[in-house]
């Protein structure tokens, strides 16, 4: 089952903060989030790992709540750059194997 | 470090002819490819998840004799769509990535589109 993403759409003024949650049904080894651009492969933003954990960098950082099986995603202070759709990528152990699927999705508009 | 090439960027075909696309990681061995493919508006879906040297494990619903998958080295796999028809024109992406804890490294996507 596909991971939600909330809120589906925002749209911001730079220099705004959003924040972009990924639900998952299932237990979670691992959660990635990536940007995507228009017509462009998803860009690789971070990685959080089973144990809980917190990443940041510059001004976009995550959480993983393991046992919520839920991930945020935190962007403060945006610039126009960060407009695209955010996805949250999770693996979770299903039927013997690592599973990956990719969440619903959200899709950020900063204007100027 | 960790680049992803696919080839080509665009493709347009004919209904009824067959379409590879290749999927390069560049600087680093891959034990394991995914191809997705993507529909406008829409999150990646999951066709099959490739590895070296071993059959590819389709998702539900994805028909391995029309998306037939070739894994034949740590840094190459292909996919080739037979005898493509309109519906599956689509934005087909594929990853990379070196183990279980890893990310995935996506290819820049090919734009298939079938007349």
């Amino acid at each position: 089952q596909q991971p939600v993403q909330s809120p589906q759409a925002v749209i911001l003024r730079e220099g705004e903060d959003a924040v972009i949650n990924c639900s998952s049904s299932k237990a979670l080894y691992s959660v990635h989030w990536y940007r995507q651009k228009h017509g462009e492969a998803p860009v690789f933003l971070m990685i959080l790992l089973k144990g809980g954990e917190q990443k940041g960098h510059d001004k976009i950082s995550a959480s993983f709540n393991e046992k919520k099986q839920q991930s945020s995603l935190y962007l403060t202070a945006s610039q126009l750059s960060y407009s695209g759709t955010y996805f949250c990528g999770t693996e979770a152990y299903t039927s013997g194997t690592y599973k990956y699927i990719f969440g619903t999705g959200t899709r950020l508009k900063v204007l100027a | 470090g960790a680049v992803v090439s696919q080839h080509p960027s665009w493709v347009i075909c004919k209904s009824g002819t067959s379409v590879k696309i290749e999927c390069r990681s560049l600087d680093f061995q891959a034990t394991t490819m995914f191809w997705y493919r993507q529909f406008p508006k829409q999150s990646l879906m999951l066709m099959a998840t490739s590895n070296e040297g071993s059959k590819a494990t389709y998702e539900q619903g994805v028909e391995k004799d029309k998306f037939l998958i070739n894994h034949a080295s740590l840094t190459l796999s292909t996919l080739t769509v037979t005898s493509a028809h309109p519906e599956d024109s689509s934005f087909y992406i594929c990853s990379a990535r070196r183990g279980l804890a890893d990310t995935q490294y996506f290819g820049p996507g090919t734009r298939l589109t079938v007349l």
